[in-house]
């Protein structure tokens, strides 16, 4: 089956750094990829849709220039949380479209900025 | 954007209880398709349903499509611990998106 992974699955860092976190299909390419974040307890919420060699779509109120997101391989996506405060801690899950449109979703990296 | 209302929000059931949980939208979906989310992991897909009044059974999890493709039903019959997660249902993808509903969260405690 198709595998996606997210690196780290976890991290801790200092208020006003920034954080990349990665999400690769394993075996098999992506044209688009999803990003959400998810607070306890609650569902997924979409942040944006990343398209291969193109700008992502962001979602409304999810701000571009927080959220940077590249896309620039079939398999490879990453979401850079710049500046990072406390309220951006959270899980952040991917997903990546395969044939078929079927998405398949990563582990997830809960982000916890101190 | 296409609202999907999950219900019940929470669930706190025995094991052997039987349970439904709904997921209710006043848009029209082509498919719908529900997941579960374990604690720290990503959402996996259960089922697709596709036709209205569609039902689909996965061993004691039974998957219902309303007739007019508004909504849709999740049963399980006789819980066990290990049906405890978050339940989401979402469209398919031929929507532009995957937005998710709300979800229902359930404990089955033993």
């Amino acid at each position: 089956g198709a595998v996606v992974s997210q690196h780290p699955s976890r991290v801790i860092c200092k208020s006003g750094t920034s954080v990349k976190i990665e999400c690769r299909s394993l075996d098999f390419q992506a044209t688009t990829m999803f990003w959400y974040r998810q607070f306890p307890k609650q569902s997924l919420m979409l942040m944006a849709t990343s398209n291969e060699g193109s700008k992502a779509t962001y979602e409304q109120g999810v701000e571009k220039d927080k959220f940077l997101i590249n896309h620039a391989s079939l398999t490879l996506s990453t979401l850079t949380v710049t500046s990072a405060h406390p309220e951006d801690s959270s899980f952040y899950i991917c997903s990546a479209e395969g044939r078929g449109n079927e998405q398949f979703f990563g582990p997830g990296t809960r982000l916890t900025v101190l | 954007t296409q609202l999907l209302e999950q219900s019940p929000q929470f669930l706190s059931i025995q094991e052997g209880e039987n349970l439904t949980v709904y997921c209710n939208s006043s848009s029209v979906f082509s498919s719908l398709q529900w997941y579960r989310q374990e604690p720290g992991e990503g959402p996996v897909l259960l089922v697709t349903v596709v036709t209205g009044g569609e039902v689909k059974k996965l061993k004691r999890l039974t998957f219902q499509f309303g007739d007019a493709r508004k909504d849709s039903s999740l049963h399980i019959t006789a819980a066990q611990t290990g049906d405890t997660g978050l339940y989401l249902c979402a469209p398919g993808r031929g929507t532009d998106k995957l937005i998710f509903g709300t979800g229902t969260r359930l404990q089955v405690f033993p």
